[in-house]
């Protein structure tokens, strides 16, 4: 399977505690994206990059969160000191930004379920 | 400020029984609409991209098309499996980030 896949899929905390997911993107793709997602609610954007620099960063994220992607390939997501209002689905998605490309389509990851308790 | 607005919230229909799902949206200078299906527990699948008024798309029993202010999914004799929430996104030319509607939950009843 050569799509988006995140790790892990589900992950339960305790409030105060740090926790970190992983995105790995779809090969080729240059962008990736980090949303969050509530029940009833469609994503959220928080943060992307293009290739290893994150180009820009949602202003409703908590100086809690940080991303990274050091190699331009995979990508993390970490939320330090966590609360119960960050429990949520983080979805990542992927795509290919190129002048030979009409339009952007983001492909999405199964996504990491946190509950924070 | 980019909005997008999706009706009804929740859609009940009888296998066989056609009808559509709305998506009004505002933007400043529209690069595209999407539409995404999601199933409980995963990530969306993409359905559609469309790019300019009086664009449509197909796919299988479901047809997107676009005006100036709005978007519809027409769904033509579901079936059970096509329960699911639809979603639908735009992306403007202040940024490359996608601005989403809230869904609609479709449950087609055998």
């Amino acid at each position: 399977d050569t799509g988006v896949s995140q790790d892990p899929r589900h992950k339960i905390t305790k409030r105060g505690q740090n926790v970190t997911f992983r995105c790995d993107p779809i090969s080729e793709h240059n962008r990736l994206y980090w949303y969050r997602q509530t029940l009833g609610q469609g994503p959220e954007f928080l943060t992307y990059f293009q290739n290893e620099a994150q180009l820009e960063k949602s202003r409703l994220l908590s100086d809690r969160f940080s991303a990274e992607r050091p190699k331009g390939s995979f990508s993390t997501l970490e939320i330090q000191r966590t609360e119960q209002g960050d429990s949520a689905m983080y979805l990542c998605a992927s795509s290919l930004s190129s002048p030979l490309v009409e339009q952007e389509t983001q492909y999405f990851g199964p996504g990491t379920r946190l509950l924070v308790l | 400020e980019d909005q997008v607005t999706q009706s009804p919230e929740a859609l009940r229909l009888q296998e066989g029984e056609s009808s559509s799902l709305n998506c009004s949206y505002t933007v400043s200078g529209l690069r595209g609409l999407f539409w995404y299906r999601q199933d409980p527990g995963k990530g969306p699948e993409f359905l559609f991209t469309l790019y300019s008024a009086g664009e449509e798309k197909e796919k299988e029993r479901l047809k997107a098309t676009l005006t100036k202010k709005e978007s519809f999914l027409h769904i033509t004799a579901p079936k059970p499996e096509d329960s699911a929430t639809y979603l639908c996104a735009v992306q403007g030319d202040s940024n490359y980030q996608l601005i989403w509607g809230a869904g609609t939950k479709l449950i087609i009843k055998p």
